[in-house]
């Protein structure tokens, strides 16, 4: 199984600031890598998907990069909506598998 | 507009069985492989089953291989989990969760609101 290696756990930032989550796979996934966005008490959303592209309505603050093992989801500048738990996910092979998550706390 | 409206959880016994729903619309059902996803509480994401859409090709994770069952019902638009032989460590939220497949790949899109089985005497 592709294990996916979230970091960090958990961070504060502050509206404005620029945030950083990084994710890595334990083999090459190429650009099969999902990041999906879950409030509190409600389901996951579709954040980006082929590493970096977004669905429409997803606004352009958000990014991915990365390909092979290591990727990156950035915040260029945090609005209050945005506090909430990011999860990484391969599509490459199954098990389809996700990172263990991101909380982003004010 | 896509909808994913899951059913039948509940609190069950250890060695019990339950059966999940899910009603899907807005969509050509039968053109889309279906999955059901977990989260247990507090914890992450993990996914269980896939089944494609015309039933033929099906996929489990370890942990629940040989004691779910996934099936669909193109006719009325239904998914559904067969769940036996349930431990407490299947206590979760589960979310049935459609595949959108493209050339770059494929990710889940969108998800249900999920249902809660709690496992526990």
């Amino acid at each position: 199984d592709i294990q996916m290696t979230q970091s960090p756990s958990s961070l504060s930032a502050s509206v404005g600031d620029r945030v950083t989550i990084t994710c890595r796979a334990s083999q090459t996934i190429t650009s099969y890598l999902n990041w999906y966005q879950q409030k509190p008490g409600k389901a996951p959303t579709l954040l980006i998907y082929a590493a970096s592209t977004l669905p429409s309505g997803v606004p352009s603050r958000f990014s991915g990069s990365g390909s092979g093992t290591d990727f990156t989801l950035t915040i260029s500048s945090l609005q209050p909506e945005d506090f909430a738990t990011y999860y990484c996910q391969q599509s490459y092979s199954t098990p389809w598998t996700f990172g263990q998550g991101t909380k982003v706390e004010i | 507009e896509v909808q994913l409206v899951e059913s039948g959880g509940g609190l069950v016994q250890p060695g019990g069985s339950l059966r999940l729903s899910c009603a899907a619309s807005g969509f050509i059902f039968s053109s889309y492989t279906m999955n059901w996803v977990r989260q247990a509480p507090g914890k992450g994401l993990e996914w269980v089953s896939y089944i494609n859409g015309v039933g033929n090709a099906i996929h489990y994770s370890d942990s629940v291989k040989g004691r779910f069952t996934i099936s669909r019902d193109n006719a009325n638009n239904a998914l559904h989990l067969q769940m036996n032989s349930l431990r407490a460590d299947d206590t979760a939220v589960y979310y049935c969760v459609r595949d959108r497949r493209e050339q770059l790949g494929f990710w889940f899109d969108p998800w249900g609101q999920g249902t809660l089985v709690t496992v526990s005497s």
